[in-house]
Order: C-alpha cells, then sequence, then structure tokens
C-alpha cells in the first residue's frame, strides 16, 4: 500500500543551522510528491512539488527513487521556518489521484 | 475571502449523535476533498468530489458519508459517533481533479469535532 513516513515528529535546530526535513514513501509506480507547509495559526498549504524542481523560501527536495526518499532541505534555517511540515504523495490509482499525507514534522528553529 | 471555508470551526457533541461538517471551496475549484486528523497521525485522505460526482475513496468508516451539491459545496456526515471519531476534519479543494498531477490543493481551516 502506498505510504509516506516521516520519522521525526519534532526537528529543533538553531538559527542559521542546516535543515534536513526526512520523507520516505512505499510506492509501486512513478511518485508525485510534494512538501506541505501549515504555519501558526495558518492554513496548511502548499510549498513545493518535486516534479517543480523548484526551491521556495530557500528550501529545496530532491527524489530518490532508489533510497524512496523526499527529504526537505535548507542550508540556513531561519526563525520564520518555524512550522509543521508534512511530506505527501500522488496516487493517481483508480485515475483519480488523492493526495496521501504522511504524519508531520514540527520544525523549531531557536534564536 | 474567497478561500474554502468549513463550518462549524468547533463542535462538541455525544457518542451516538450525528453531526454534518459544511465545506464551501474556493471560487472556481471543482474538486472537493476531506481529510481527518486524528491525535498524532497525519492526515487520513476520506473521500473526494469532482463537480458533484464521488472520485475517489480512501479509509471512510461506513457511518461516515459525504455528498457534493450543485453549487459545489459538500457535506460530510459522520453518524453513530464514538470517542474515537474526534478529530480535526480538513476540507481542501483544487481547481480539477488531477489525473495524474494533482493542482495543488488549498485547505480550509478545519472543524474540530469533540465526542464527549
Amino acid at each position: 500500500a502506498q505510504r509516506v513516513t516521516q520519522p521525526e515528529k519534532l526537528l529543533s535546530v538553531f538559527k542559521g543551522a542546516p535543515v534536513e526535513l526526512k520523507c520516505n514513501y512505499s510506492y509501486s509506480g512513478s511518485p508525485e510528491l510534494f512538501w506541505y507547509v501549515q504555519y501558526s495559526r495558518q492554513r496548511l498549504q502548499l510549498l513545493l512539488r518535486h516534479i517543480s524542481r523548484e526551491s521556495i523560501k530557500g528550501f529545496t527536495a530532491d527524489l530518490n527513487k532508489g533510497e524512496t526518499s523526499f527529504h526537505l532541505k535548507k542550508p540556513f534555517a531561519q526563525e520564520e521556518d518555524s512550522a509543521m511540515y508534512y511530506c505527501a504523495l500522488s496516487d493517481p490509482a483508480g485515475g483519480y489521484n488523492k493526495l496521501i499525507f504522511g504524519a508531520g514534522t514540527r520544525l523549531a528553529v531557536h534564536p | 475571502d474567497s478561500g474554502v471555508t468549513q463550518t462549524p470551526k468547533h463542535l462538541i457533541t455525544a457518542t451516538g449523535q450525528r453531526v454534518t461538517l459544511r465545506c464551501s471551496p474556493r471560487s472556481g475549484d471543482l474538486s472537493v476533498y476531506w481529510y481527518q486528523q486524528s491525535l498524532d497521525q497525519g492526515l487520513q485522505f476520506l473521500i473526494q468530489y469532482y463537480n458533484g460526482e464521488e472520485r475517489a475513496k480512501g479509509n471512510i468508516l461506513e457511518r461516515f458519508s459525504a455528498q457534493q451539491f450543485p453549487d459545489l459545496h459538500s457535506e460530510l456526515n459522520l453518524s453513530s459517533l464514538e470517542l474515537g471519531d474526534s478529530a480535526l476534519y480538513f476540507c481542501a479543494s483544487s481547481v480539477g481533479v488531477g489525473y495524474r498531477v494533482p493542482g495543488e490543493l488549498f485547505f480550509g481551516e478545519g472543524s474540530r469535532l469533540t465526542v464527549l
């Protein structure tokens, strides 16, 4: 079955430190992966998607099919990055996609 | 606000009762998705509608049902409520069905259900 695993519930770093939020997935086909973020008192929103190969707010994520991972990285964390981060996998089974989310990782960036 | 709106924001009820959660998608969005987030759990996909028709189903309990109306708003009905149904229920919408790559999902603020 398709599954997304985020092994860390909480990741705590200091401002300026590198950040890596881990995401592993299980999927039999060619996956489409996403990172969503929820800042305090805001709605869950899309951060980036792997097909775009983009960098958003300094974050990047590389799809590693061999390791079935899609880790989110940022070289220098900022306090405003503190938020809940969810990795998600698109499951097009049956012809209609749905997003399967991981349990989320809370990132806390300390001054 | 033309974003996704969900009502009610908070709801407290007793076991065995029935509740209805309502969602209005963003203007122009045809797809509506329902997710459940229990304590320490990720978002569990429940069901998706596109332009009034059910398109995808997740692990939705038989006690739960949903529909999307002609004006595109959606309702999630939860019946014979149990303590374990206490959760945050999110609605999201997107422009289309997204056969291969979903369009961006836009989320509501959620409806927090507490079953006592």
